[in-house]
């Protein structure tokens, strides 16, 4: 059974960082391309970030290019969601997806739980 | 960027009717679409990949069709189940999705 388990969301100040982990299993993680998405309290989905079999493409959405960094550990199974600078408008329940392919040209057939990170002074 | 753009935003419909819902993508998109079903409190669930493709283990009264702009997602026999928000997302270039179209209870 596929499984993806988000963790390190919570309360934090504008400026500074959270970094977001994703456990996966029930898969070989190695063959496929992961992707954050978010999704505000209340509204739809929006794509953060995406990272392909072996981490040689990457894309990031205009909203958070620059501020926020996805990576992966293979060995780990695991997928990672670096988040600087972070803004009020970066509120949101982050999911972990999994793609259907190793390449980003994806769509996502597994989701996690998601993990809430709040942006407030 | 590719805007999705989804109608209705809610639908108001009884269990065992027939829904339809639409998504209209600004450019072409050939048949990279995918269709989500959401409820409350819980992650979106795959059902139609490919415009057409219903993912495995999703009931056959889910349905999907189109290509190029226009698309739809079918539910024939609406069960109380069903009564969730879909989303369209196209995967054509980047990711996009539509607003969404919430199946309440009439």
């Amino acid at each position: 059974e596929v499984q993806l388990v988000e963790s390190g969301g919570g309360l934090v100040q504008p400026g500074r960082s959270l970094r977001l982990s994703c456990a996966a299993s029930g898969f070989t993680f190695e063959d496929y391309a992961m992707f954050w998405v978010r999704q505000p309290p209340g509204k739809g989905l929006e794509w953060v970030s995406g990272i392909s079999w072996n981490s040689g493409s990457i894309d990031y959405a205009e909203s958070v290019k620059g501020r926020f960094t996805i990576s992966r550990d293979n060995a780990k199974n695991s997928v990672y969601l670096q988040m600087d600078s972070l803004r009020a408008e970066d509120t949101a329940l982050y999911y972990c997806a999994k793609g259907d392919l190793s390449a980003l040209a994806a769509f996502w057939d597994y989701w996690g739980q998601g993990t809430l990170v709040t942006v407030s002074s | 960027d590719i805007q999705m753009t989804q109608s209705p935003s809610t639908l108001s419909a009884s269990v065992g009717d027939r829904v339809t819902i639409t998504c209209r993508a600004s450019q072409s998109i050939n048949r990279w679409l995918a269709w989500y079903q959401q409820k409350p409190g819980k992650a979106p669930k795959l059902l139609i990949y490919k415009a057409s493709s219903l993912e495995s283990g999703v009931p056959s009264r889910f349905s999907g069709s189109g290509s190029g702009t226009e698309f739809t997602l079918t539910i024939n026999s609406l069960q109380p189940e069903d009564f969730a928000t879909y989303y369209c997302q196209q995967y054509n270039s980047y990711w996009t999705f539509g607003q969404g179209t919430k199946v309440e209870i009439k």
